[in-house]
């Protein structure tokens, strides 16, 4: 079955310092959503990629799809502590197939 | 509206008692979803509905779980004779159509079977 895989799994970051997290799929990916989940909370929906090799800026957030499909990325610019949380990318595919990735959780610290 | 209400926020059970969970979606998204989250884990989809007809069921949904969502407004989730392994936060979320505009949370359930 599909297998989404998020890299890496934990990060660690003084404020200022820039994060990437990665989302590859073995399979090719239909769309791909990015989710962001504060500790306690719920998934929170930050944007959609449809087309291959789609770049979509969010202030500091920049969010990028594959050519083929099968990898995306979510990259923060100096990151802050309101960044703390974890970073699901999603794959929506059929609704029966909503598959999550595996989650990067990312710390912030002063 | 204010987004996707899910109550009880906490159930504590004992293991073999029944529980239910219910969810509010808003109001003008016709697909329900629910899905299952244990901690430091992606959430796992269980079933969703698209107005009051349940589509798609997880293989994960065991015969102990039944999900209805009678007049395609709010939905229920049951868990029969509770195991220790159903411990877990359970997240339902809507959509207009296939989600196009991202699929919205509400705050979940945790469950702990003792």
């Amino acid at each position: 079955g599909q297998q989404v895989m998020q890299i890496p799994q934990y990060q660690h970051v003084q404020e200022g310092e820039d994060f990437t997290t990665y989302c590859n799929s073995s399979t090719t990916l239909s769309n791909i959503q990015w989710y962001k989940q504060r500790p306690g909370g719920h998934p929170v929906f930050l944007i959609q990629l449809v087309k291959s090799g789609e770049v979509k800026k969010q202030k500091r957030l920049t969010f990028q799809f594959g050519e083929a499909k099968k990898n995306s990325s979510l990259h923060i610019t100096a990151t802050q502590t309101t960044d703390v949380g974890t970073y699901f990318c999603l794959d929506t595919g059929t609704a029966s197939k909503l598959t999550f990735g595996t989650g990067t959780r990312l710390q912030v610290t002063l | 509206d204010t987004g996707v209400s899910q109550n009880p926020r906490h159930k504590i059970t004992k293991r073999g008692q029944n529980v239910t969970f219910r969810c509010d979606p808003i109001s003008e998204h016709n697909r329900l979803y629910w899905y299952r989250q244990t901690l430091g884990q992606g959430p796992e989809f269980l079933t969703y509905f698209q107005n009051e007809a349940q589509l798609e069921k997880s293989r994960l949904l065991s015969d102990r779980f039944s999900a209805e969502r009678p007049k395609g407004s709010f939905s229920t989730l049951e868990i029969q004779r509770t195991e220790q392994g159903d411990s877990a936060m359970y997240l339902c979320a809507s959509s207009f159509g296939t989600g196009g505009y991202g699929y919205t949370f509400g705050s979940g359930t945790r469950l702990t079977v003792v």
